[in-house]
Order: C-alpha cells, then structure tokens, then sequence
C-alpha cells in the first residue's frame, strides 16, 4: 500500500511568487490536512479537506488556500510570498476521524 | 478552537532512564489523542494513542494516560534507549469524532548513552 506523497519535494522560490504543492493521499483516505512546522512552533494546522470541500481552517491568512479533487489528491497554493512562510508543509491523510494520520515526507519551501 | 500545550520543550535523560512528557488541552470535546514520533529529517509517526473512554494505555516501553476532568495527557518511555532521541508531539483533536488535529509544539528528546 503506497504511502502519502508530496511534490515537490524542495522548492526555492522568491519573495512576491506564489507556489502550488501538491499531496496525494494513501488510497481510500478521503481527509487531508495541511500542516506548516517551523523550528519551535511545532506543526500548526492550516486547513483540512474532506470529500473536496474544506471542512476546517487554521488561523493562517488568506494567501494560504487549498483544494481537494474527485480522486482526494489535494493542492494547497500560498500568494505573495514572504521570508517568513520559508517552512516544511507537511499534510496528513486519514480514513475517518478519531484514526491515525499518516503524514507524506513534507515539502520543503524557501523563500528567498 | 483548540489548543495543545506541551512541556518541556528539550529533555535530556540518561539511557535507562525513564521519560515523562506532558501535554494539556483546551476542548473538553476532544476524544483523541495520539502521539507522533519525528525523527531528524523524517516525517511525524504514530507511536501511541489514546481515546476518551480509556484511562491508560501500554505497548512495550511506552505508555500514555489521560485525565479528561483535568484536561491532561502524559507520554511515558520507560528504559530510554539512544533510538528513542527524537521530537516527540502530542496532538488532540478538534472537538468530538472529527479530524484534523492539533498538535502540541513539541519535545525534543536526547537519551545520552
């Protein structure tokens, strides 16, 4: 059974772009969460999709969106960057609530 | 919304030793509560976890129990090993029967052999 997979795996961008990354859930999960972990501020929750509609939001701004197809591969998009969304973005599939998530290898974006 | 505190943020035992770290969380809805292992340059995995209607769990050298009047959960590494040095988060979830989760910031543990 393949595992949780994210693309790119590294992305370099510039301050002002805006950059697309992508989860593919293990087959049969139909939530996905996003997750940004900096170094000392843990895994903070940005949105979470089910079914492709978002169910739940973290307290991100707005530049951070996301979406979830048919298939439950899910994107998640951020505008306008800035240094300070330089993180690893990490989602997560599950099955149902309350069962473990499985997290993908992560994303690592810089923003220079 | 929820919010999961987790202490301490740096541990350090010797091998053989035992380790405690704790979490507290907001929603009194919340009725799941795992724990991640994360080792250095890997992704988070599940190593415990917990649900509402049970008091404390074990498997092997970990366990983890839960105060719900309290709003408290504790992760417990009994006979530390060198492997176990990691960054450990508690997570909780959001309100009753429902991802995501929320995760505590972290502990990073170093067992020195």
């Amino acid at each position: 059974k393949a595992g949780v997979t994210q693309t790119p795996r590294y992305l370099i961008k510039t301050r002002g772009q805006q950059v697309t990354l992508s989860c593919s859930p293990i087959s049969g999960h139909r939530s996905v969460s996003w997750y940004q972990q900096t170094p000392g501020q843990g895994l903070q929750f940005l949105f979470e999709y089910f079914s492709e509609t978002q169910r739940n939001k973290g307290n991100f701004p707005g530049r951070f969106s996301g979406r979830q197809f048919s298939n439950s591969r899910s994107e998640m998009n951020v505008s306008t960057l800035e240094l300070g969304d330089s993180a690893l973005y990490l989602c997560a599939s599950s099955s149902r609530g309350q069962t473990e998530a499985f997290f993908g290898q992560g994303t690592r974006l810089t923003v220079v | 919304g929820e919010n999961v505190e987790q202490h301490p943020s740096t541990l350090s035992v010797q091998e053989g030793d035992s380790a405690v770290i704790k979490c507290t969380y907001s929603d009194s809805a919340s009725n799941y509560f795992p724990w991640y292992k994360q080792e250095l340059g890997k992704r988070p995995q599940l190593i415990i976890d917990i649900r509402s209607n049970v008091g404390e769990k074990k498997d092997q050298r970990i366990a983890v129990t839960l105060n719900k009047t309290a709003k408290h959960f504790s992760l417990h590494i009994t006979e530390t090993q060198p492997e176990d040095s990691a960054v450990y988060f508690c997570a909780a979830t959001l309100g009753r029967g429902n991802t995501p989760l929320v995760f505590g910031k972290g502990t990073r543990l170093s067992v020195i052999a």
